[in-house]
């Protein structure tokens, strides 16, 4: 089955700076590529996806790349602000026929103002 | 309302106790999923009903784990003689796609589980 690592576990950057998180998946046939915001206990919430047919997606200051060959992808925040201190997930999804979402193990950002 | 709805929030549970988590979808989604969350750890997939219909049941760690959707609206994971190792936060998702259609899941707030 699918296994995606994440890492860093723990991001402490600067008000203002940017941070990136990395993500890689094991199963070549994934083609959907979301991430998830969660804040202390609240749900999670997608705030940006990436499909297997795109290399990057944009979204204000928010972007994610993917590379399918080397099977990994990447949140970008930039000009970051207090309110992104979250902990966020990538996840994968092999797809046709196989719905369920392979989570990784999180990564705790933290704002310092 | 407007979002996945789950109930209760919180429970508390003796060892050996059978709990009910349930599950209010957003209206129309045909998708409906169950995650199981340890703390500080990611969503570990359980299972996945299209409608009423249990498509993948792979993640349900035994066989004191069952979850039905009966109506394919309102689902409800039932855990019977709850172990320690069973204290986690149980989500549910839901999506308006089915199976290869996909799309975006829309999380509950969870039930946090706590077996004494």
């Amino acid at each position: 089955g699918e296994n995606v690592e994440q890492h860093p576990s723990t991001l402490s950057v600067q008000e203002g700076d940017s941070a990136v998180i990395k993500c890689t998946y094991s199963d070549s046939a994934s083609n959907y590529f979301p991430w998830y915001k969660q804040e202390l206990g609240k749900r999670p919430q997608l705030i940006i996806d990436i499909r297997s047919n795109v290399g990057e997606k944009k979204d204000q200051r928010i972007a994610v790349t993917l590379n399918k060959t080397a099977k990994h992808f990447s949140l970008h925040i930039t000009e970051t602000q207090p309110e992104d201190s979250a902990v966020y997930f990538c996840a994968a999804r092999a797809g046709f026929g196989n719905e369920k979402l392979t989570f990784g193990t999180g990564t705790r950002l933290t704002i310092i103002p | 309302g407007a979002g996945v709805s789950q109930s209760p929030r919180y429970k508390v549970a003796k060892r050996g106790q059978d709990v009910a988590l349930r599950c209010d979808p957003i209206s129309g989604h045909v998708s409906l999923f169950w995650y199981q969350q340890a703390l500080g750890q990611g969503p570990e997939f359980l299972t996945y009903f299209q409608n009423e219909a249990q498509l993948d049941k792979s993640g349900l760690p035994s066989d004191r784990f069952f979850a039905e959707r009966p109506e394919g609206s309102v689902s409800t994971l039932k855990i019977q003689r709850t172990q320690q190792e069973d204290s986690a936060v149980y989500l549910c998702a839901s999506s308006l796609g089915s199976a290869g259609v996909g799309g975006e899941l829309f999380f509950g707030e969870g039930s946090r589980l706590t077996v004494l």
